[in-house]
């Protein structure tokens, strides 16, 4: 099977812009969740998405949100960048919802803002 | 809340020889899972291994293996005959009550010593 994919893997953006990013959950995985990595926090998680519906919520602002579609790809768009939000985001996916799932890591998308 | 608290932000270890990684993670639940994530250099992170909290024995994956205690709410990880291929981040998370989002640690930075 193949692994779980995110795109684009770099980008590079300037403050105030907006930038969509995308993952795609191993086939058959129906819950998504994203992370923003930083050396500074570590993994915070932003949010989880199971069978299209938002299920769990990190403490980020509302410029971050996200969506699942019915084939269970996801994306997260974050609206009006900051230099904070240089960051790598690790989209995971797992088979069902929470508790106890493993769950499977993307390769992540590195965002710069500048 | 929930928390994971990973005290040892960095290690080091002779190749060959057996390094433990300290997790500590505090809760009020008595039903959970615990994991550790491996994250290589600019690879992406990996189940390493998961235990059932609900579950005695220790969970062992090859060379790696936890020592869970359960009371002291401790959660370690041995690594034994270490390899160059070890040499990552490690991340020791919490899963527990099926509503809520997986807590990761700020992980641990292994280094392996040639």
């Amino acid at each position: 099977k193949a692994g779980v994919t995110q795109t684009p893997r770099y980008l590079i953006k300037t403050r105030g812009q907006q930038v969509t990013l995308s993952c795609s959950p191993i086939s058959g995985h129906r819950s998504v969740s994203w992370y923003q990595q930083t050396p500074g926090q570590g993994l915070q998680f932003l949010f989880e998405y199971f069978s299209e519906t938002q299920r769990n919520k990190g403490n980020f602002p509302g410029r971050f949100s996200g969506r699942q579609f019915s084939n269970s790809r996801s994306e997260m768009n974050v609206s009006t960048l900051e230099l904070g939000d240089s960051a790598l985001y690790l989209c995971a996916s797992s088979l069902e919802y929470g508790y106890g799932d493993t769950q499977y890591f993307g390769p992540g998308t590195r965002l710069t803002v500048l | 809340a929930q928390t994971v608290t990973q005290s040892q932000p960095e290690m080091s270890v002779q190749e060959a020889e057996t390094v433990t990684l300290s997790c500590t993670y505090d809760t009020s639940e008595s039903d959970y899972y615990l994991f550790w994530y491996k994250q290589p250099p600019s690879r992406q992170m990996i189940l390493v291994i998961r235990q059932e909290a609900y579950k005695q024995q220790n969970a062992t994956e090859n060379r790696f293996s936890v020592n869970f205690q359960k009371a002291a709410k401790s959660f370690s990880l041995k690594i034994s005959d270490s390899q160059l291929g070890d040499a990552a981040m490690y991340f020791c998370a919490y899963s527990g009550n099926r509503d809520d989002k997986i807590i990761f640690g700020k992980g641990t930075r292994l280094h392996i010593l040639p």
